[in-house]
């Protein structure tokens, strides 16, 4: 399978735990993005890498929030003092650099449930 | 800045009966705009997008969509649903200058009845 994957699919912690996810992009893909999606909403776009670097963050990432992409291939993204409004799945997203516009091909996410 | 608004959260319709989602978007400048679909457990797929020209836009499934800058909407339809469309619709828009982000509208959960 050459798709987006992510893991693990699902999170369970104890609010103040720190959490790390892990995102695997399509291989040859040098865009990386990371968007949040609560219960009866859309995606919100957190952040985006292009190879390693982090382009654009959101007012949404907290300073409880960072993402990496050290080599410019998989991602990680750690919360770190969880509290209940983290509880959301979070979604990753990779595209080539001269992508269709919007052809984001999306992982099938981390749903994070904070206790 | 840009935004998306579904109007309706929920869609109900019979099998074989045909289906429009509604979409609105607002923006100061010019954007592409999309349709993903989110079926039960999976990620976000891309349904269909405009990004100039035609106005009716033909997507995967048999899905199409039409483009009305005038009324800033891009609703989505299909003839003719079958089971298998039951999922979660996302309308989306992105800047023609922007590398980045995709802003979604909250999504429309297509539910088919036998």
């Amino acid at each position: 399978d050459t798709g987006v994957s992510q893991n693990p699919r699902h999170k369970i912690t104890k609010r103040g735990q720190n959490v790390t996810f892990r995102c695997d992009p399509i291989s040859e893909h040098n865009r990386l993005y990371w968007y949040r999606q609560t219960l009866g909403q859309g995606p919100e776009f957190l952040t985006y890498f292009q190879n390693e670097a982090q382009l654009e963050k959101s007012r949404l990432l907290s300073d409880r929030f960072s993402a990496e992409r050290p080599k410019g291939s998989f991602s990680t993204l750690e919360i770190q003092r969880t509290e209940q409004g983290d509880s959301a799945m979070y979604l990753c997203a990779s595209s080539l650099n001269r992508e269709v516009p919007g052809e984001q091909f999306f992982g099938p996410g981390t749903r994070l449930t904070v206790l | 800045a840009q935004s998306v608004t579904q109007l309706d959260s929920q869609v109900p319709v019979f099998e074989e009966a045909p289906v429009e989602l509604r979409c609105n978007y607002s923006s100061s400048v010019s954007v592409y705009l999309f349709w993903y679909v989110q079926y039960p457990n999976q990620g976000l797929q891309l349904l269909l997008k405009y990004l100039s020209g035609s106005t009716l836009v033909k997507g995967i499934n048999g899905f199409e969509a039409e483009f009305n800058k005038s009324q800033t909407s891009f609703h989505l339809r299909k003839p003719s649903v079958h089971i298998s469309d039951t999922a979660e619709y996302f309308c989306a828009v992105k800047r023609y200058s922007s590398a980045s982000k995709i802003i979604f509208g909250s999504g429309t959960r297509l539910s088919i009845r036998p």
